[in-house]
């Protein structure tokens, strides 16, 4: 398996664009989960899916995030409009469920809005 | 306060020395406790995983809690420079009906050859 796939690896957009970016898990993993991480805050929960169902969206920082899972093997979190406290490296992850806080990440959008 | 207090670091340590990473929490629901090492420009990845107050070794690796103290560590015996790497505490709780997991901000180690 080629684990959790993210693209793009890097995005630099500027102020008030829409930003959208990919999640590919592992198949067979039912969950996914969106996390953001920077120096001051570490890695923060987003969103997470079970099922492709969106369980968990009160990280979400505002309503200019917005995810989606359409099937179980891809999902994107869009911004729009973008702003550059959104910097951050956006990190997409996937689990069975088991154990509790196993979770496979992908190697990450760094995102930098100018 | 946050859930979970993580050293920042950087701590350096020669190649053979005994690392200890630590953190420490605040809410006595958490269940379950991992460790994840997170190289530069990486996604993190899943080091340690226990349920228990206790040891668990794995490897050159140890992962201890003491849930009365509300404490973990993650002992590393015979440090490589390949250890070098971002260490990030998890833990997780009930909350809503299902599992949250917590992440410390994480620990960086520099092992130096």
């Amino acid at each position: 398996d080629a684990g959790v796939i993210q693209s793009p690896r890097h995005e630099v957009t500027e102020m008030g664009q829409e930003v959208t970016l990919r999640c590919k898990p592992i198949s067979g993993h039912d969950y996914l989960f969106w996390y953001r991480q920077t120096m001051m805050r570490g890695l923060e929960l987003l969103i997470y899916f079970n099922n492709n169902v969106p369980i968990d969206d009160s990280g979400m920082p505002e309503d200019r995030f917005s995810a989606k899972m359409p099937n179980a093997s891809f999902s994107t979190l869009k911004i729009q409009p973008s702003e550059p406290r959104d910097s951050a490296v956006y990190f997409c992850a996937s689990s069975t469920g088991f154990p509790i806080g196993g979770y496979t990440f992908g190697s990450g959008t760094r995102l930098t809005v100018v | 306060q946050k859930e979970v207090e993580q050293d920042p670091g950087p701590l350096s340590v020669p190649e053979g020395a005994i690392v200890s990473l630590n953190c420490t929490y605040s809410n006595s629901a958490f269940q379950y406790f991992m460790w994840y090492r997170q190289y530069s420009r990486k996604g993190p990845e899943l080091l340690m995983y226990t349920y228990s107050s206790g040891n668990k070794e794995d490897g050159r690796f140890t992962a201890q809690v003491d849930k009365s103290s509300k404490y973990i560590s993650l002992f590393i015996r015979d440090s490589q420079p390949s250890d070098s790497a971002t260490y990030l505490c998890a833990m997780s709780a009930r909350s809503g009906g299902y599992q949250k997991v917590t992440f410390g901000t994480g620990t960086k180690l520099q092992v130096i050859p």
